[in-house]
């Protein structure tokens, strides 16, 4: 069983504040590195899938960072609003082509 | 178009009954993979089906099978329920079985085992 931490567990960002969070995942027979939104009552959404060490990926006021070398990725949203309040997760995906799923960065925008 | 589907949304069990679970891939997509999340953990690998044959499979009693249809639809099946298979099981479907590609996943199915 791979070990994916995602930290922290939760946090609460007040409205138009930046935060970010880490995914920590084996640094060995790495493939790829997915993150995923999931809303309340909703389906988890794809935000990004990352391959290669120092990838930077964007959408909107949401990037993330890849370092394969040591094993983590963070993930960044910019002026936080109300509808970014989701939990967050990340994904390591070997050369087994297993994803192995962190338990989730759960995030509270308060207005 | 439409979003990956499962069915049916809601299901109560009980101990020792058997349980067929479905999942119909976006219209394209040639892998599906299914998960597993209880609650306060992140969605754990069961299986992978990619132009109808096993790619992968979890760390999962052989209690679970699966398969994929030649439309790429799928079926989840487990036997002899426990207690703990109560879950949300999760389906996502993808263009390829790389993994390279981002999933798509479907609303879940609420599987209740008492």
């Amino acid at each position: 069983i791979l070990n994916v931490e995602q930290s922290p567990q939760s946090l609460h960002v007040q409205e138009g504040d930046s935060t970010n969070f880490t995914c920590s995942f084996p640094s060995s027979n790495f493939y790829a590195l997915h993150w995923y939104r999931w809303e309340t009552a909703k389906s988890p959404e794809a935000l990004f899938v990352m391959t290669l060490n120092g990838d930077e990926k964007k959408k909107g006021r949401i990037s993330a960072t890849l370092n394969t070398k040591e094993g983590y990725s963070y993930l960044y949203i910019k002026g936080s609003q109300p509808e970014d309040s989701a939990t967050y997760l990340c994904a390591f995906l070997g050369n087994d082509y297993k994803l192995s799923f962190g338990a989730g960065t759960t995030v509270t925008v308060r207005a | 178009d439409a979003g990956v589907t499962q069915s049916p949304t809601h299901l109560i069990k009980t101990r020792g009954q058997h349980v067929t679970l479905r999942c119909s891939p976006i219209s394209g997509h040639k892998s599906v993979s299914w998960y597993q999340q209880v609650l306060g953990q992140g969605p754990q690998f069961i299986f992978q089906y990619y132009e109808k044959e096993e790619r992968g499979r979890g760390n999962f009693p052989d209690r679970f099978s699966a398969r994929q249809f030649p439309n790429y639809s799928s079926e989840l099946n487990v036997n002899a329920l426990l207690l703990g298979d109560s879950a949300l099981y999760l389906c996502a479907s993808s263009i390829a079985g790389t993994g390279i590609y981002e999933q798509y996943f479907g609303p879940g199915t609420r599987l209740t085992v008492t």
